[in-house]
């Protein structure tokens, strides 16, 4: 199976600050159609689990600009410019290029 | 507008079988793809299985032995069943929706599930 690793498992910052959080698989998540099949979510408490990117760097309906995604291959990154409160959560990467599909780890955003 | 719900026991005893159901609105479930996906308290996202849109199932290896999911058109539900449960099957079981680019576009709330005596 793939295997989905999110070195950090927190990481510190302060509002305004930029943040990135990177993913690497134990292969390639690029599919024939010329797609990598690795999306991004945020877990808040109290809240349902929330789709940010797809396709590794494609924004979901509604997500702010300062969520990006970028990488390709094996190598992916979750940036967040000019971090606001609401965005100290925790973030999970999922692999749905082959079955079993598999998540990272996760990353909480922990404020400085 | 699309929502998933689940439901199910909050408590079973340990080697005795999970009974969940994932009710479904704003979609179908010929249109759609469904999965569940778990968390044990503390930890991180794991992804149990699918239900594709023909009906055809595929699950973690990990969990394949013990684990069924099912569903009824009709009453637009998706079912899981898993048995022999320990407690380290206690987390709290989420449904979630997949889009047709392949990633997970809506959640339910998820339902806690505590395996104990």
């Amino acid at each position: 199976q793939i295997t989905l690793t999110q070195q950090a498992e927190s990481l510190w910052i302060s509002p305004g600050e930029r943040v990135s959080i990177t993913c690497r698989a134990s292969q390639s998540l690029l599919y024939t159609d010329g797609k990598h099949y690795l999306s991004w979510y945020q877990q808040r408490p109290g809240q349902t689990t929330k789709a940010l990117i797809y396709h590794a760097s494609v924004r979901t309906d509604g997500v702010p600009t300062r969520f990006i995604g970028s990488g390709s291959g094996t190598e992916f990154t979750l940036s967040i410019e000019h971090v606001q409160p609401e965005d100290f959560a925790i973030y999970y990467c999922l692999q749905t290029l082959k079955s079993p599909y598999t998540f990272g780890a996760g990353t909480k955003l922990e404020l400085k | 507008q699309v929502q998933l719900k689940e439901s199910g026991p909050g408590l079973v005893q340990p080697s005795q079988t999970l009974s969940l159901t994932c009710t479904v609105s704003g979609f179908s479930l010929t249109s759609y793809h469904v999965s569940w996906v778990r968390q044990p308290p503390g930890k991180g996202l794991e992804w149990m299985g699918v239900i594709w849109t023909g009906g055809s199932t595929a699950y973690n290896s990990l969990l394949k032995s013990r684990l069924s999911i099912s569903r009824d058109i009709s009453k637009s539900q998706v079912f899981l069943k898993m048995n022999s449960l320990q407690t380290e099957d206690t987390a709290t079981y989420y449904c979630a929706r997949v889009d047709y680019s392949s990633y997970f576009d809506y959640w339910g709330q998820g339902v806690m599930v505590t395996v104990s005596s």
